[in-house]
């Protein structure tokens, strides 16, 4: 079955760029998309089709995607940003698979 | 707006059943696949099943094939889960999400219903 991969944990100092990678084989090959998702709030699409960021979704937030990882990156991150992040790709012989999930802590 | 209301979480024994919904509202239900993602206490997120538009195509994890049965009521813009032989490692949140249009990402999901497997 196919795997993605991410960091248990990512910490960033407010105003620093934050990246979050995600890794899994041949994962450039397949759209990747990312979720936000804060304590007891159920998750949110902050990324799609690798960079494209929903009606919403602040500019600071951005993703590609090529070779075998996914990269979030949040630039001028804000304390109102400290959540779980999941990265998520899909493609028709694997169906939607998601990453472990990165705690991003904000301090 | 859209919203996705699931409900019929709550307890069961190993081996039950229950029947999960999600009421969807402020879209064209019949034109969006949709799934089920769960979430066990203190972990990820796991997908779970998924079903097209028209309930033609359904889809499943390898970890609840044969378990569990995902449908559609287009007419009632409701979708289900019937959860089957239930395990103590099915107990999680279970997310309604609506499949975005390019089909690759869930760009709506619902809060959530809460299945707990325990004797």
């Amino acid at each position: 079955s196919y795997e993605l991969t991410q960091p248990p944990s990512v910490s960033v100092s407010p105003g620093q760029t934050a990246s979050i990678t995600c890794s899994g084989d041949q994962l450039g090959n397949k759209y990747a998309c990312w979720y936000q998702q804060k304590p007891g709030q159920s998750p949110v699409l902050v990324i799609f089709q690798n960079s494209k960021r929903p009606s919403g979704i602040p500019e600071r937030f951005s993703g590609s995607n090529s070779g075998n990882t996914a990269t979030l990156t949040i630039s001028g991150t804000q304390a109102m940003d400290e959540a779980d992040y999941y990265c998520q790709a899909w493609d028709s012989s694997t169906d939607w698979v998601f990453g472990g999930g990165t705690k991003l802590t904000v301090l | 707006e859209v919203q996705l209301l699931e409900s019929g979480g709550g307890l069961a024994q190993p081996g039950g059943s229950l029947r999960l919904s999600c009421a969807a509202s402020g879209f064209t239900f019949s034109s969006y696949a949709m799934s089920w993602v769960r979430q066990a206490p203190g972990k990820g997120l796991e997908w779970v099943s998924g079903i097209s538009g028209g309930g033609g195509s359904t889809f499943y994890a390898d970890s609840v094939r044969g378990r569990f049965t995902i449908s559609r009521d287009n007419s009632k813009n409701t979708l289900f889960l019937q959860v089957n032989s239930l395990r103590a490692e099915d107990t999680a949140v279970y997310y309604c999400a609506k499949v975005g249009s390019v089909l690759s990402s869930f760009d709506y999901w619902g809060q959530g219903t809460l299945v707990t497997v325990s004797s």
